[in-house]
């Protein structure tokens, strides 16, 4: 079936950084989501992208559909502690359900 | 304001014992989903539901039933729990097919 991939697994930042992570598909994606999840709770929608090249802020948080439409970029900018959590891309090719990327584990360091 | 909630949030059954997890959304979406969620893997679908009376097989759905009797409700069930299945269960729905889901907060079931 599909797969997506989601780069990096984990990463630990300050307080303040910007943040970057991407997911990467080998199928031509026809919507893109990105979702939080904290602990013990359901993921949250964050942002979605319906159109190749398109680039959608909430935020601190922006999100880019790849040109290519296999891929898709989400930037947080001057992290805070409360967004620590876990990353979710979600892709999903013409006619099919949503595919699900394995997360990003954001930590924020004080 | 319109919600999914599930219950139970936790739930520890013994290995062959049958368990339902419901799921009740209040947006009226026409599609429901659930998903398993395992450490290491993305979200993976085990059924889904376009509308009242239908549902498909997901990606993983060996060992598990799902009905849709009305708009709201679409309950999961483990027809003989096996330990393969302790895992994080979260259901979603979404209005239209292209449209975005929206999660519930799941349930944790452990199979001992």
């Amino acid at each position: 079936g599909q797969q997506l991939n989601q780069s990096p697994q984990s990463m630990f930042i300050q307080e303040g950084e910007d943040v970057s992570m991407n997911c990467t598909s080998s199928s031509i994606f026809n919507t893109w989501l990105w979702y939080k999840q904290d602990p013990g709770e359901g993921p949250v929608l964050l942002i979605a992208l319906y159109k190749a090249g398109e680039l959608t802020s909430n935020g601190r948080l922006t999100a880019q559909f790849g040109i290519t439409r296999k891929d898709s970029f989400l930037n947080i900018s001057a992290s805070i502690p409360s967004d620590v959590g876990i990353y979710f891309c979600a892709g999903q090719p013409y006619g099919q359900n949503f595919v699900f990327g394995p997360g990003t584990r954001l930590s924020v360091l004080p | 304001d319109a919600e999914i909630t599930q219950s139970p949030r936790h739930k520890i059954t013994e290995t062959g014992r049958q368990v339902t997890l419901a799921c009740h959304q209040t947006w009226n979406h026409n599609n429901m989903f659930w998903y398993r969620q395992d450490l290491g893997h993305g979200l993976r679908l085990i059924h889904y539901s376009y509308g009242v009376q239908d549902t498909n097989k997901g990606e993983v759905s060996d060992g598990y039933s799902v009905s849709r009797s009305n708009t709201e409700d679409l309950p999961l069930t483990l027809e003989s729990a096996a330990s393969s299945q302790t895992s994080v269960y979260f259901c979603a729905s979404s209005d239209q097919f292209f449209d975005t889901q929206y999660f519930g907060p799941g349930t944790r079931l452990t199979v001992l």
